[in-house]
């Protein structure tokens, strides 16, 4: 079926630790995946975005890895900073027919940056 | 502000009555999808429409929903005789008009309670 889950539900880091949220997949057909970012009371942010013809994509601060021999997406946020403690969600595009899209979430991981 | 705007922000309505919830896209994008937030969860996909299409709505309750993006004006969500189940909040996302996996911005989206 489709399904996109997370390992850890919460994540403390210290201010200015790197900090990795993971991913798993089950659709082995999907072939693009998107990393947001939602605060309290605020609709998802996008982050970053990952092709299945790519296993790294770096931004700023961010990067996020795709090994697809065990449909694993992670996201690693460096020099974590305050302004990083949200909700961060993976989500898999999954394309039905006729052209029809759609996004599968996560539940969600909380990461909490302490001072 | 060239976002994903939604309106309400927050809708308040009494068991039976009518929810009618608004979604203009980000300017340039005519693909709108709906998607449905409970408490600590992610989000699940409702609805994808284009101009006057619905394309594919395999996430919509079969009943009391539905949703529409006409020719001029914003997409609308409307639920009639809420329950308290459907207590949630609803964001909109759109992308641009690509068959191509386009990536989805979102709204801040209507947060929807039933008394």
């Amino acid at each position: 079926g489709e399904s996109v889950g997370l390992h850890l539900p919460t994540l403390s880091v210290q201010e200015g630790d790197n900090s990795i949220i993971n991913c798993a997949y089950s659709n082995s057909a999907s072939d693009y995946f998107i990393w947001y970012k939602q605060e309290s009371g605020k609709g998802p942010q996008f982050i970053i975005d990952i092709r299945s013809n790519m296993d790294k994509r770096q931004g700023q601060r961010v990067t996020v890895l795709l090994n697809k021999t065990v449909k694993h997406l992670s996201l690693q946020i460096a020099a974590t900073q305050p302004g990083d403690s949200a909700v961060y969600f993976c989500a898999e595009n999954i394309r039905g027919s006729q052209g029809a899209q759609k996004l599968v979430f996560g539940q969600g991981t909380r990461l909490t940056i302490n001072p | 502000n060239a976002g994903v705007m939604q309106n309400p922000r927050h809708l308040v309505r009494r068991r039976g009555q009518e929810a009618r919830l608004r979604c203009s896209p980000m300017k340039g994008h005519s693909h709108v999808y709906w998607y449905r937030q409970l408490p600590e969860e992610g989000l699940k996909f409702m609805v994808y429409l284009q101009k006057e299409n619905i394309i594919d709505e395999s996430g919509m309750p079969k009943e009391r929903f539905s949703a529409e993006f006409p020719k001029e004006g914003p997409s609308i969500l409307r639920i009639q005789q809420v329950v308290r189940g459907d207590s949630a909040a609803y964001f909109c996302a759109s992308s641009l008009p690509s068959w191509y996996q386009e990536t989805q911005y979102f709204g801040p989206g209507t947060r929807l309670l039933v008394l």
